[in-house]
């Protein structure tokens, strides 16, 4: 089965420091979105790429987040310099949008990140 | 935007009981989508059900798009049922961007 992968799994790192996270959408998706999971706030929408352009990125911190699309099979999320308060579950998920047709998302296996 | 509420937020039950989760939500929607979170927090994509009814196996759900709610139907639970599950839906705007609720945490006893 086609996959969404992340990278990486989980990461650990102290305040200040550049985080990224990587993802590779599934073959042929042509929308990917980024997601952070907490307790407090369960599932938030930060960032949502239609092929390779940034639509919505209404969700996330501007001032130290930063979501890119270099080419339509990697997506990354940058977080510098990363505080305490950004740590949670970042999940990237990918769908095929075609016309007025959403097809299912499909969903990574999520990064844990921990910022000490 | 569209408001999604889902309950019970909270449900225990013995191994081989049935259940059923409610999503509800606040105006017209496109699509909707039924996910279960599992304890590992790996998020699987369940039903793809903007309308109508699907079964897959012990799961099945429902849709009533015109009274704005769905249903997801567990029978004969098992322990792997357990975890979170949530529903997410799309409004009628076009911005195909899920709204997802705050899901309803399951565990399932042996």
């Amino acid at each position: 089965d086609a996959r969404v992968t992340q990278t990486p799994r989980h990461k650990v790192t102290e305040m200040g420091q550049e985080v990224t996270m990587r993802c590779q959408p599934i073959l042929g998706h042509n929308t990917v979105f980024w997601y952070r999971q907490t307790m407090m706030q369960g599932l938030e929408l930060l960032a949502y790429f239609r092929n390779r352009a940034p639509l919505d990125d209404s969700g996330m911190p501007k001032d130290r987040f930063s979501a890119e699309m270099p080419d339509a099979t990697l997506a990354t999320l940058k977080i510098q310099p990363s505080e305490p308060r950004d740590s949670a579950v970042y999940f990237c998920a990918s769908a095929l949008v075609r016309g007025d047709v959403f097809q299912p998302q499909h969903f990574g296996d999520g990064t844990r990140l921990s910022i000490l | 935007g569209i408001q999604v509420e889902q309950s019970p937020p909270d449900l225990i039950l013995q191994e081989g009981a049935n259940s059923t989760l409610r999503c509800n939500f606040s105006d017209s929607v496109n699509n909707l989508q039924w996910f279960h979170q599992n304890p590992w927090g790996q998020l699987i994509n369940l039903f793809y059900i903007p309308s109508g009814t699907k079964q897959n196996g012990r799961l099945s759900a429902t849709t009533v798009a015109t009274e704005r709610y769905s249903l997801l139907y567990i029978s004969s639970s098992q322990t792997t049922d357990s975890g979170v599950y949530f529903c997410a839906v799309e409004g009628t705007g076009g911005s195909y961007i899920p709204t997802f609720g705050r899901g309803t945490s399951l565990i399932v006893h042996p």
